[in-house]
């Protein structure tokens, strides 16, 4: 199994660009999600997905969008880049939420972006 | 709110020392407790789930615990070595918002040889 996968691993981009953040995973993951990691600020969840077609807003939501239309597949798009977007991106997959499974989460290795 | 807090927030240690890791959640309801590790420039690798009816968790030299009522965990690594320096984080899913996993900030680990 690749596990969780992201692209790109690096984006530079200007105020006001767009784009779209590409996660998968192979491992039949209901639950998805999204954070992201900012210097004395930890990671702070994005959106997330308990499978597909359903999604929600996570602490920071405002920026982003996302949509689920395969269990393999959830892509993050930023729909005009701002400075303040400037972070470390993590994709991370989970086998479900109920807590009778085992929940543990697999994260991918980060996309790192930066808008100038 | 829950809130997740971690110290010390950095650690430096010589090789071979036992070490423990300590991390503090603020409401007891929660379904488990993760501990991860980080490594530089890297995503997050699970090292450990502790579900909210367990006491504690092993792997190898890392031993999880959980005392829900004093809403704090502990990570404790036994015999420790340069290859276990990163960035430790633990999380919990909690019951009152059961689909969101909060983290806490970390503890920076240096395992001087």
């Amino acid at each position: 199994n690749a596990g969780v996968t992201q692209t790109p691993k690096f984006q530079v981009l200007k105020t006001g660009q767009s784009m779209t953040l590409q996660c998968a995973q192979d491992m039949n993951h209901e639950y998805m999600s999204w954070y992201r990691q900012d210097p004395g600020m930890g990671l702070r969840l994005i959106h997330y997905s308990v499978g597909a077609g359903i999604t929600d807003q996570g602490e920071v939501p405002n920026g982003y969008n996302v949509s689920r239309s395969t269990t393999e597949d959830f892509p993050l798009r930023l729909l005009s880049a701002a400075p303040s977007q400037t972070s470390v991106y993590f994709c991370a997959s989970s086998l479900g939420t109920s807590g009778r499974s085992t929940d543990t989460q697999y994260f991918g290795p980060g996309t790192r972006l930066t808008v100038l | 709110k829950q809130e997740v807090t971690q110290i010390p927030a950095a650690l430096s240690v010589p090789e071979g020392e036992n070490l423990v890791l300590n991390c503090s959640f603020t409401d007891s309801a929660i379904y488990n407790l993760q501990w991860f590790r980080q490594d530089p420039g890297k995503g997050l690798t699970s090292l450990l789930l502790i579900q909210s009816s367990q006491r504690e968790q092993t792997s190898g030299r890392l031993n999880a615990s959980l005392d829900k009522s004093s809403g704090r965990s502990t990570l404790y690594i036994a015999a420790s070595q340069p290859g276990d320096s990163a960035t430790y984080l633990c999380a919990v899913l909690r019951k009152t918002s059961y689909d969101k996993v909060i983290f806490g900030p970390g503890t920076s680990l240096s395992v001087i040889p």
